[in-house]
C-alpha cells in the first residue's frame, strides 16, 4: 500500500520562481492536509480540504495556493518563492473529520525538503 | 494562535528504563489530542490518541495521561528500546468547535542510551 505520497522529495528554486508540490493518497480519505516544518518550530497548518472542490486556510496560509480537484490529489502552489518558504513540507490524510468514537489519526507523507536561495 | 508546547526539548533516558514526555496546551476547548513519532528523514506516524473526556488510555508500551485541569498532556513509554530514539510530538484538535485543524507542538528528542 502506497500510503500517501509526495513529490519531489528535495527541491532548490530561487527567489520568485513557482512550483508545485504534489500529494496523492490511495486511501479514499476525504480530509487532506498540507503543514510545514520548522526547526523547533513544529508543524504548522498551511491549507486543508474536506472533500473534492472544498479547501480552506490554516494557521500560515499566505504565499501557498491549494485545489482538490479530486478525492486522490491535493496539490500545493507556490506562485513566487521566497527564501521564508524553504521548510520541509508534509502532505497528511485521514479518514474523517475527528468526530465522537472515530479515530482522527493524520496519516503523513515521507516530506518534500525545499530551498529557496 | 493557541500554543501548544513541551517542557523538554531533549530527553535521554537507559535502555529499559521508562520514559516520560510531557506537554501543555493552552486552549481549554481542545477535547483530542494525539502523540506522534517521527523517525529522522521521515513522516510523522501516529501512536496514540485521547479524548478530552478520558484521563487515561494506554497501548502497547505506551501510556497517555491527560490533566484537563492543569492542561497537561504526557506519553509514557514503558521499558524504551532503541527504535524508540526520535521525536515526539503532541497535537491538540477542537473536536466539534473546529474538528479540521491539529495544532502540534515544537517536539521533544528522545534519545536511548544502549
Amino acid at each position: 500500500n502506497a500510503g500517501v505520497t509526495q513529490t519531489p522529495k528535495f527541491q532548490v528554486l530561487k527567489t520568485g520562481q513557482s512550483m508545485t508540490l504534489q500529494c496523492a493518497q490511495d486511501m479514499n480519505h476525504e480530509y487532506m492536509s498540507w503543514y510545514r516544518q520548522d526547526p523547533g518550530m513544529g508543524l504548522r497548518l498551511i491549507h486543508y480540504s474536506v472533500g473534492a472542490g472544498i479547501t480552506d486556510q490554516g494557521e500560515v496560509p499566505n504565499g501557498y495556493n491549494v485545489s482538490r480537484s479530486t478525492t486522490e490529489d491535493f496539490p500545493l502552489r507556490l506562485l513566487s518563492a521566497a527564501p521564508s518558504q524553504t521548510s520541509v513540507y508534509f502532505c497528511a490524510s485521514s479518514r474523517s473529520p475527528v468526530l465522537a468514537g472515530v479515530t482522527g489519526e493524520l496519516f503523513f507523507g515521507e516530506g518534500s525538503r525545499l530551498t529557496v536561495l | 494562535g493557541e500554543s501548544v508546547g513541551l517542557h523538554l526539548p531533549t530527553l535521554s533516558v537507559q535502555e529499559g528504563d521508562n520514559s516520560i514526555i510531557n506537554c501543555a496546551y493552552s486552549n481549554s476547548a481542545s477535547d483530542y489530542f494525539i502523540w506522534y513519532k517521527q523517525e529522522s528523514g521521515k513522516g510523522p506516524q501516529f501512536i496514540i490518541d485521547i479524548r478530552s473526556n478520558m484521563d487515561k488510555r494506554q497501548g502497547q508500551r505506551v501510556t497517555v495521561l491527560l490533566n484537563k485541569t492543569v492542561k497537561h498532556l504526557s506519553l509514557q513509554i514503558a521499558a524504551t528500546q532503541p527504535g524508540d530514539s526520535a521525536v515526539y510530538f503532541c497535537a491538540e484538535n477542537m473536536g466539534k468547535y473546529n474538528f479540521n485543524k491539529f495544532y502540534f507542538g515544537s517536539g521533544t528528542k528522545l534519545n536511548v542510551k544502549p
